[in-house]
């Protein structure tokens, strides 16, 4: 079994960028995918990052994903930031028993 | 278009039975895993489970091993999510996810999902 690390909350200006760091304890965060997903108030989920890296036709090239072996960690980073982005974000990843989601981010923009 | 419909919210009591659905349309049924996420109220996503209507192999995650059952009726193109018997602890909104599956990794839980209903809200309450 494996948890992902989210920080709770992030805020920044409009026009500003944000990154939100996934932190995999238990295995290696390059051995399986990272997701990212977001949910913004009263809606389902809509993936906005998979296979660490990929957009989905539709995600606007503001978003994008990285993962840094050094630190476990997976990353989402939106430039640009407009009120559109205020969500909640979610990573997920899997191993060969389990589907695990990180506990969420929450993006204010101030 | 790709879709997910769910059915509405319920109300019960605790003890009581649930199943709720989820209808697929705009796509073959059979050829995409169907998975279900619960969300508390106010928490983040759990992965409950999932399903190959084709198989219809299935996985659940240990937090609820036992505790659901995961059905698909191929005839309807529609996945359920069954409780024998309810607790409060069980409020919560319940999507169904359709899996994408990876080019690169062809196991039962790799891929990602890419659409998802719109949500059962589940309250259990005496």
């Amino acid at each position: 079994n494996f948890m992902l690390t989210q920080p709770h909350s992030v805020s920044e200006s409009p026009g500003k960028t944000v990154t939100i760091s996934c932190t995999r304890r238990g295995g290696s965060i390059a051995t399986n995918f990272v997701q990212w997903y977001q949910q913004r108030p009263g809606s389902a989920p809509t993936t906005v990052i998979f296979e660490d890296y990929q957009r989905p036709s539709g995600v606007p090239d503001r978003f994008s994903g990285s993962i840094d072996s050094s630190s476990n960690s997976a990353s989402l980073t939106i430039s640009g930031l407009t009120t559109e982005d205020e969500a909640d974000y979610f990573c997920q990843s899997h191993d060969v028993s389990s589907l695990v989601f990180g506990g969420g981010t929450k993006v204010t923009v101030l | 278009e790709v879709q997910l419909v769910q059915s509405g919210a319920e109300v019960k009591q605790p003890g009581e039975s649930l199943r709720i659905s989820c209808k697929g349309s705009g796509y073959t049924f059979t050829s995409y895993w169907i998975g279900w996420v619960r969300q508390m109220p106010g928490k983040g996503l759990e992965w409950m489970g999932i399903i190959n209507p084709g198989d219809p192999d299935s996985r659940y995650s240990p937090s609820f091993q036992g505790q659901v059952t995961i059905s698909v009726d191929t005839s309807i193109d529609t996945a359920y999510l069954h409780w024998s018997s309810l607790r409060a602890s069980d409020t919560a909104n319940y999507f169904c996810v359709r899996r994408r599956s990876s080019h690169y990794d062809t196991a039962p839980l790799a891929g990602y999902f890419d659409t998802w209903g719109q949500g059962t809200l589940v309250t259990v309450s005496s």
